[in-house]
C-alpha cells in the first residue's frame, strides 16, 4: 500500500538554527499538508498545499513557516530561527481528491535545544 | 471556540467488551467526517469514513448524526490490539482537517 513517507525521523537542532522536513506524498495525490503536535496536545493543522500554492494556513504559520514543492515528489516544511516551543512531532499528509480522507506520514520528531 | 470536542477518557473495558465513543462538533457546515487510531507517539492512522448512513468495517461501525451534531464510534468485542486514542476529524472539502483531543481506550485483558 503506498505510503507518505517523512525523513528524518528525528532531527535535533540548536534554537535559532533553520530546519527543513521533508515529505513524500502518495505519488498521485494533489492535495498536502503539514500538521503538528506538542506532546500530550492534539494534532494541530499547520498549512495546505495544492496546485503549486498554499490554498489555507493556520494561526499558528506565520513568517517563521514555510512550504515549497521543489520538484514532483517531494514536499518540505521550513522552519527559521527555531525556538524551543517549536518542538513537537511534524506530520505531512496527503490526499488525492478534495473529500477524501487524508493520509499521514510516520513524522518527524522535531527537538530544540 | 472548540469546533471538535471528544470525552479525553481513559475508557478501560475488558476483551471482548464493546465500547463506544462520541465526539460533537460546532460548525454544521462541515462535510467530511473520519475517524482514525493513534498510538503512543504514532501518526495518526485512517479507521474509518464517516457517512449520514452509518458505515461498518468489521467490529467498526461508524454514525453520523447531522441534526445534533455529533459522530459516533462502536466497538464490537474489544482486542487488546484496539488500545489506542482514537481521533475525530472533521475536514471540508479540500481544507484541514480539524481534529478532537482524542479519546483514549485501553482493552485490558
Amino acid at each position: 500500500e503506498p505510503e507518505v513517507t517523512q525523513t528524518p525521523s528525528h532531527q535535533v537542532t540548536q534554537m535559532g538554527q533553520e530546519v527543513i522536513l521533508r515529505c513524500v506524498p502518495i505519488s498521485n495525490h494533489l492535495y498536502f499538508y503539514w500538521y503538528r503536535q506538542i506532546l500530550g496536545q492534539k494534532v494541530e493543522f499547520l498549512v495546505s498545499f495544492y496546485n503549486n500554492e498554499i490554498s489555507e494556513k493556520s494561526e499558528i504559520f506565520d513568517d517563521q513557516f514555510s512550504v515549497e514543492r521543489p520538484d514532483g515528489s517531494n514536499f518540505t516544511l521550513k522552519i527559521r530561527s527555531t525556538k524551543l516551543e517549536d518542538s513537537a512531532m511534524y506530520f505531512c499528509a496527503s490526499k488525492d481528491s478534495s473529500n477524501q480522507p487524508q493520509h499521514f506520514g510516520d513524522g518527524t520528531r522535531l527537538s530544540i535545544l | 471556540r472548540k469546533e471538535v470536542e471528544q470525552d479525553p477518557g481513559p475508557f478501560n473495558v475488558p476483551e471482548g467488551a464493546t465500547v463506544a465513543f462520541n465526539c460533537t462538533y460546532s460548525n454544521s457546515a462541515s462535510q467530511s467526517f473520519f475517524w482514525y487510531r493513534q498510538d503512543c507517539r504514532k501518526e495518526p492512522k485512517l479507521l474509518m469514513s464517516v457517512y449520514s448512513s452509518g458505515n461498518e468495517d468489521g467490529r467498526f461501525t461508524a454514525q453520523l448524526n447531522r441534526a445534533s451534531q455529533y459522530i459516533s464510534l462502536l466497538i464490537r468485542d474489544s482486542k487488546l490490539s484496539d488500545s489506542a486514542t482514537y481521533l475525530c476529524g472533521r475536514g471540508a472539502g479540500s481544507y484541514q482537517l480539524t481534529f478532537g483531543k482524542g479519546t483514549k481506550l485501553s482493552v485490558i485483558p
